[in-house]
């Protein structure tokens, strides 16, 4: 079955750690994002990517770091300039990376606290 | 003013009644909109996608685009205890960057 997997479904964080949170699409969609989402809060958008080996800040990137080396994969790391990490983070992907009629898919989601 | 915008309730209705939730947006060029549905400690998933003024229905589910008055709505008809849950209102921004702009989103409980 085709999907996004995310992995871990928790994870803790050590203070001063970096942690990486995995993403992986195999729907062959063009498109990849990754939201954080706090409690009683919409997502915001932290990295998005459209092509392989390319991506763009969203609006709350400081303190994150992203790489799209392949098209299935778009990985996440939270580093230790993150000083709020704990929060819900999903990742997404859309098919093409044009706008309209574009539905985007998420991924079962990661949750993240400190230690 | 947010860029969109929910009630964030909770709206409360008893089962078997229409539920009506509404989500309006600033940007003018926005093309796509999109109703998820949240279970608590669950990812979003997609329940409808808009993109032309009128209504699209699916099932119990009708979604209303309103472009000139910058308004989208949800109606869930014959609401069951199942559709408990919050739903996120999502736009498709053409305005600069290419991203969806999501709602805080509207709680719903569905009353037995």
């Amino acid at each position: 079955d085709g999907g996004i997997t995310q992995s871990p479904k928790y994870l803790f964080r050590k203070e001063g750690q970096n942690v990486t949170l995995s993403c992986e699409q195999n729907l062959n969609h063009d498109a990849m994002y990754w939201y954080r989402q706090d409690p009683g809060q919409g997502l915001r958008l932290i990295y998005y990517s459209q092509i392989v080996n390319d991506f763009q800040k969203g609006d709350i990137a400081e303190g994150y770091s992203v790489s799209r080396e392949k098209k299935e994969s778009f990985p996440l790391t939270v580093t230790s300039a993150q000083k709020n990490p704990t929060a819900f983070y999903l990742c997404a992907s859309t098919r093409r990376t044009d706008g309209a009629k574009n539905i985007q898919y998420f991924g079962a989601g990661t949750r993240l606290s400190v230690l | 003013q947010k860029e969109v915008e929910q009630n964030s309730g909770p709206l409360s209705v008893p089962e078997g009644a229409i539920a009506s939730l509404n989500c309006t947006y600033s940007d003018r060029g926005s093309q796509s909109f999109f109703w998820y549905r949240q279970y608590s400690g669950k990812s979003p998933e997609l329940i409808m996608s808009i993109y032309s003024n009128g209504d699209k229905e699916d099932g119990r589910f009708t979604a209303q685009l309103n472009k000139a008055s910058q308004y989208v709505s949800l109606l869930i008809r014959d609401s069951q205890p199942s559709d408990s849950a919050t739903y996120l209102c999502a736009v498709f921004s053409t305005s600069g960057t290419y991203k969806y702009i999501f709602g805080t989103g509207t709680r719903l409980k569905v009353l037995a």
